[in-house]
């Protein structure tokens, strides 16, 4: 599983609320990424990040901000909820021949 | 820009073979990834083109055309529990970055 953990597992928010996600890695990887899936759209990258303090946007990072300030954890926050970021989100982190290895997900709900 | 396209949904028999197709148009193509995901679980990793041609590892194998923008997942002797979704995944030479088709589903049926 790459030791790679998300929190919370499961979140059900209000509009207008900020939601943070995080994602904890125990195997050092530099390369840290957030995807969301959403019935008929696959899996879509929000951001990643390639060391401490380097981050950059996917394809669908409007809304979504992220930070990691040390190499194990890579935050993803939801500035101000809406219905349309409810989705599963996914952190994965890239290993060996460029292979990404997925964490559990965290389901988000935001009425 | 990147476009891959895969079959959504696919049915087969317990014991029989199933192929799963999925094409690519990726500029900077690098190489071709393919992710099982079972239903309320996380995508966990199959396999990896980045040269043309057949990889076999035991029931599945992946094959790859890089002049054609085409791969496919090959799963022999089906079982009940690889009834799931398989996701192909393209990466770019520079970047890191996986772009990832809608999954085709399968169903496989006793």
């Amino acid at each position: 599983d790459a030791g790679i953990t998300q929190s919370p597992r499961h979140k059900v928010t209000e509009t207008g609320t900020p939601v943070t996600l995080r994602c904890h890695q125990t195997e050092n990887h530099r390369y840290m990424y957030w995807y969301r899936q959403d019935p008929g759209h696959g899996l879509r990258l929000i951001h990643y990040s390639y060391g401490v303090k380097d981050t950059d946007k996917g394809e669908v990072s409007d809304g979504y901000s992220v930070s990691r300030s040390k190499t194990e954890d890579f935050l993803l926050t939801l500035e101000s909820a809406t219905s349309s970021q409810t989705s599963v989100y996914f952190c994965a982190v890239q290993g060996e021949e460029e292979t990404q290895y997925f964490g559990p997900g965290t389901r988000l709900l935001v009425l | 820009g990147q476009n891959i396209d895969q079959p959504t949904e696919m049915t087969a028999t317990e014991g029989a073979i199933v192929q799963i197709n999925c094409t690519y148009q990726t500029s900077g193509f690098n190489g071709l990834f393919w992710y099982q995901q079972h239903a309320g679980e996380a995508p966990t990793f199959l396999s990896y083109n980045v040269l043309d041609g057949l990889e076999e590892k035991g029931r599945f194998s992946s094959f790859l055309s890089r002049s054609k923008g085409y791969s496919y997942l090959l799963l022999k002797e089906l079982q009940m529990k690889d009834s799931a979704s398989y996701l192909c995944a393209a990466i770019k030479a520079a970047g890191n970055k996986l772009t990832f088709g809608g999954g085709t589903r399968v169903l496989v049926k006793p």
